[in-house]
């Protein structure tokens, strides 16, 4: 398996654009997680998905992101419109069912707000 | 609520000699404890984790980590660094009855001197 992909790995963009950040989950996995990265802030937990349906938003900064699931293999982060204090690394990580389990990472996508 | 706390941000020490990196915990219920790695520019790999069982737990790269009830830590150890072992390792708990997504510490940077 090729792992988790997300694309794109880098993305520069100027405040008040729309991003869209895009990941595939490693097959058969029925979890997958958004995570945001920063040095102030650390690795943090965005949203949560199992079997394509939202289970815990509670991460989500506020109403200018939003995620989506639309099927088991493909899962988007949106920021609309973005801001400089958006820059971040985000992370999208999946995992099986088993209870046990540990996630398996992407290599993520560092987002430059301008 | 659960927690992690590494206390460290960084710790040094000479290739060949043991390396400890500390992690405590704060979980209502029984914990699921994990360890990553990340290198600079990529994602967060999986090293080991503790679920149950014997309380110390042996992962990838001739790493493990000793799981303590008592003192609500779980420390990484490796008997002889290695020069290639720097870099950026994060604790994550979860509790067995709780949510699906893990609770990461702050991160500590493993500096290893040849």
């Amino acid at each position: 398996d090729a792992g988790v992909i997300q694309s794109p790995r880098h993305e520069v963009t100027e405040m008040g654009q729309e991003v869209t950040l895009r990941c595939k989950p490693i097959s058969g996995h029925d979890y997958l997680f958004w995570y945001r990265q920063t040095m102030m802030r650390g690795l943090e937990l965005l949203i949560y998905f199992n079997n394509n349906v939202p289970i815990d938003d509670s991460g989500m900064p506020e109403d200018r992101f939003s995620a989506k699931m639309p099927n088991a293999s493909f899962s988007t982060l949106k920021i609309q419109p973005s801001e400089p204090r958006d820059s971040a690394v985000y992370f999208c990580a999946s995992s099986p069912d088993r209870v046990s389990d540990e996630q398996f990472f992407g290599p993520g996508t560092r987002l430059t707000v301008l | 609520a659960q927690s992690v706390a590494q206390p460290e941000d960084q710790v040094n020490v000479a290739e060949g000699n043991p390396l400890t990196v500390k992690c405590t915990y704060s979980v209502s219920g029984n914990p699921y404890l994990f360890w990553y790695v990340q290198y600079p520019n990529r994602g967060l790999q999986f090293l080991l984790k503790y679920i149950t069982g014997d309380n110390l737990v042996k992962g990838s790269y001739g790493f493990e980590a000793e799981f303590n009830k008592s003192q609500t830590s779980f420390h990484l150890k490796k008997p002889s660094a290695l020069v290639s072992d720097s870099a950026l390792y994060f604790c994550a708990v979860r509790d067995k009855a709780g949510r699906r997504a893990l609770t990461f510490g702050s991160g500590t940077r493993l500096q290893v001197q040849p």
